[in-house]
């Protein structure tokens, strides 16, 4: 079975642009997570959608936003694009949103360079 | 304010020696955590976790130790492989939450 995928695997943008990047959770799951792994650092928290709702944002600006398809996919944008966007993005999908805690399963990451 | 503080930051460890990282969480809402594993250019794995209701999970030669009172919880990675070489981040969630919180990750070198 296929993993998470994302894309592109990597993206370098200029400040001020804009960037959507691409999501597809591991078949049947319909919870999709966004990370931001900043060089050296762990992962922070960004977004959650389950069954195209948000379930939970992070402690991001608005310049992030993020939306789930029927399909499950997901796409996560970024607009006036800050050096310090500079990251690895990390999708994360998980069977179902509840109560117990589901593993999420994390996709290899978009690399996003910002110059 | 980082919920979860991670420690420490690098280790180097010798083929067949013990590995120690240890983590403490401010929360006491937290109710689930795991270990993550991840090479350069993937994406973290899911190594081993534990809920706050036991004091030690073993499996294979990776264990957790958690000490609720404390508010702190380790891995221990037994007879250490060239192969374990990564990076180790330890996690915190609470009530289900896909919201996962990371500490800051700890590079592991395992020479053979």
């Amino acid at each position: 079975d296929a993993g998470v995928t994302q894309s592109p695997t990597h993206l370098i943008k200029t400040r001020g642009q804009h960037v959507t990047l691409r999501c597809s959770p591991i078949s049947g799951h319909k919870s999709v997570s966004w990370y931001q792994q900043v060089l050296g650092q762990g992962p922070q928290f960004i977004f959650q959608y389950y069954e195209k709702e948000e379930r939970g944002r992070g402690n991001f600006p608005d310049r992030f936003s993020a939306r789930q398809f029927p399909n499950y996919s997901s796409e996560l944008n970024v607009n006036a694009l800050l050096l310090g966007d500079s990251a690895l993005y990390l999708c994360a999908s998980s069977p179902k949103s509840g109560y117990s805690y589901n593993e999420q399963f994390f996709g290899p990451g978009t690399r996003l360079t910002v110059l | 304010q980082q919920q979860v503080k991670q420690s420490p930051q690098s280790l180097i460890v010798q083929k067949g020696g013990i590995s120690i990282i240890n983590c403490a969480y401010e929360n006491t809402a937290f109710d689930y955590f795991p270990w993550y594993q991840q090479f350069p250019g993937k994406g973290p794995a899911l190594l081993i976790a534990i809920r706050p209701d036991v004091s030690e999970k073993k499996e294979g030669r990776f264990t957790i130790s958690f000490n609720k009172s404390a508010k702190q919880f380790s891995l221990h990675i037994m007879d250490s492989q060239p192969g374990d070489s990564a990076t180790y981040f330890c996690a915190a969630t609470q009530g289900g939450s896909e919201k996962l919180v990371f500490g800051k990750g700890t590079k592991l070198t395992v020479n053979p």
